[in-house]
């Protein structure tokens, strides 16, 4: 079982619809990281937060918006999203961040109607 | 742009025999990880090798570097149902939080 916990698993939003996703760590890691999977395809990294501070936008549309109330939790708050963001949302954690193994959650699957 | 690419993109075999799958990337590295995912679940680490080593051993699991060919293998022996997954090398940018993944070799375990 994985150590990072998403919610929820399964996520059907429409266009105008705002909703969040959310990911919590209880391993004292101190990076935690968004990641954007489409199918077939390896994960694209969104956001790191490192000390519960953003670090690393990959130039991400405003419409995703990361946050990270404390050290153990991040959430993406999504609004005015498009059919193409359609995908599996994979939250992740590091040690410190760089060269560390990186331990994932097991994801929550959006659908954009 | 990716930092690793994987080969093969697919890979079919029967249950018993050795999975083998090849990785390259294009700038240096302090070290090169591999993970599975099994089919819309998370990715799992499997195992890292540094920059120092050339082959690593877990399980059935063999890891080989080779840093002046930017390459890495990754070799599942004796392979079993339950292997069927994608596999991904993984390779951390110096001194910062990107990790680029490969775009993953899908290997399938007949029974």
């Amino acid at each position: 079982d994985t150590e990072v916990t998403q919610t929820p698993k399964h996520l059907v939003m429409g266009m105008t619809n705002k909703k969040s996703l959310k990911c919590e760590q209880h391993m004292g890691h101190r990076a935690m990281y968004w990641y954007k999977q489409k199918a077939k395809k390896p994960p694209e990294l969104m956001f790191v937060y490192s000390y519960e501070k953003l670090s690393i936008n990959e130039s991400v549309p405003s419409r995703f918006s990361p946050e990270c109330p404390n050290s153990s939790l991040l959430n993406l708050h999504l609004h005015a999203l498009q059919p193409e963001d359609s995908a599996l949302y994979l939250c992740a954690s590091t040690a410190t961040g760089s060269g560390n193994t990186i331990y994932f959650g097991e994801g929550s699957w959006l659908t954009v109607v | 742009s990716q930092q690793g690419e994987e080969d093969p993109q697919a890979l079919s075999i029967q249950e018993g025999e050795n999975a083998t799958m090849n990785c390259s990337y294009k700038t240096s590295i302090n070290n090169l990880q591999w993970y599975r995912q099994n089919s819309g679940r998370g990715l799992v680490h499997l195992i890292l090798i540094r920059s120092n080593e050339r082959e690593k051993h877990s399980g059935r699991l063999r890891v080989t570097l080779d840093t002046s060919k930017k390459s890495s293998s990754l070799l599942i022996t004796a392979s079993r149902a339950a292997d069927t997954a994608s596999y991904f090398c993984a390779t951390p940018n110096t001194g910062g939080f990107k990790t680029i993944f490969g775009a993953g070799t899908r290997l399938f375990v007949k029974a």
